[in-house]
């Protein structure tokens, strides 16, 4: 089955330990990217990657640290969480080829993330 | 500067009535596509369409219809015939084909309540 996996889904942590979110996808998609979703703003692009060992800064980045050293990997780290980090974070993924903007991408379950 | 705009942010019906959630979106690009997300209740982001800006036919799927209208940038959803299931949170997006990336720009989202 096609999809997207994040892990974990739920999280609660204290300000300062460092955490990673997990995001694997089987489609062998090119882009994959981060987004947070918050009350009000409706989703952010945080991190996106076009391809392996290619990632590149979204609209909401700080605070956030992203690697893509597999195609169907591509984990979200944050070094040191704070409270203004606790969101609904979601993992996506699509084809990129032969033009960016008009595929579908395919979104993970969402990791819910609370920092004390 | 691109923006997706959702004026609404929480609807209540009864069922069967017919709701029209607005979306309105600014860009400087010739090319871009058109995008709706349903979030139920759990959580996870359903796609439900995509349009590109050259292709102005409104869609029709079941329930659903979309309007698309570039005079006035605007990309309504219509769902007829409420049900309870459509209880959800529906976003509008937009990608730009000039970044070739498939960065998606949301909206804040509708609540969309359907009361029995």
């Amino acid at each position: 089955e096609a999809q997207v996996t994040q892990n974990p889904r739920y999280l609660i942590t204290v300000t300062g330990k460092k955490l990673t979110v997990t995001c694997s996808q089987n489609m062998n998609h090119e882009y994959m990217s981060w987004y947070r979703q918050d009350p009000g703003l409706g989703l952010r692009q945080i991190y996106y990657s076009m391809n392996v060992e290619v990632t590149d800064k979204g609209d909401v980045p700080e605070g956030y640290k992203v690697s893509r050293k597999e195609k169907r990997n591509f984990p979200l780290i944050l070094e040191s969480p704070s409270p203004n980090q606790t969101s609904l974070y979601f993992c996506a993924s699509s084809l990129s080829i032969p033009r960016g903007g008009q595929n579908e991408q395919f979104f993970g379950p969402g990791t819910r993330l609370t920092v004390l | 500067a691109q923006k997706v705009t959702q004026a609404q942010t929480e609807i209540s019906v009864v069922e069967k009535e017919d709701v029209t959630l607005d979306c309105v979106y600014e860009t400087r690009d010739t090319t871009y596509y058109l995008f709706w997300y349903k979030q139920p209740p759990s959580g996870e982001l359903v796609f439900l369409i995509r349009r590109n800006s050259f292709d102005e036919q409104n869609e029709i799927s079941g329930r659903y219809s979309w309007n698309f209208q570039k005079s006035t940038s605007s990309f309504n959803f219509t769902i007829t015939a409420s049900q309870v299931v459509d209880s959800a949170v529906y976003f509008c997006a937009l990608s730009e084909g000039a970044y070739n990336t498939d960065k998606l720009i949301f909206g804040t989202g509708t609540r969309l309540q359907v009361f029995p």
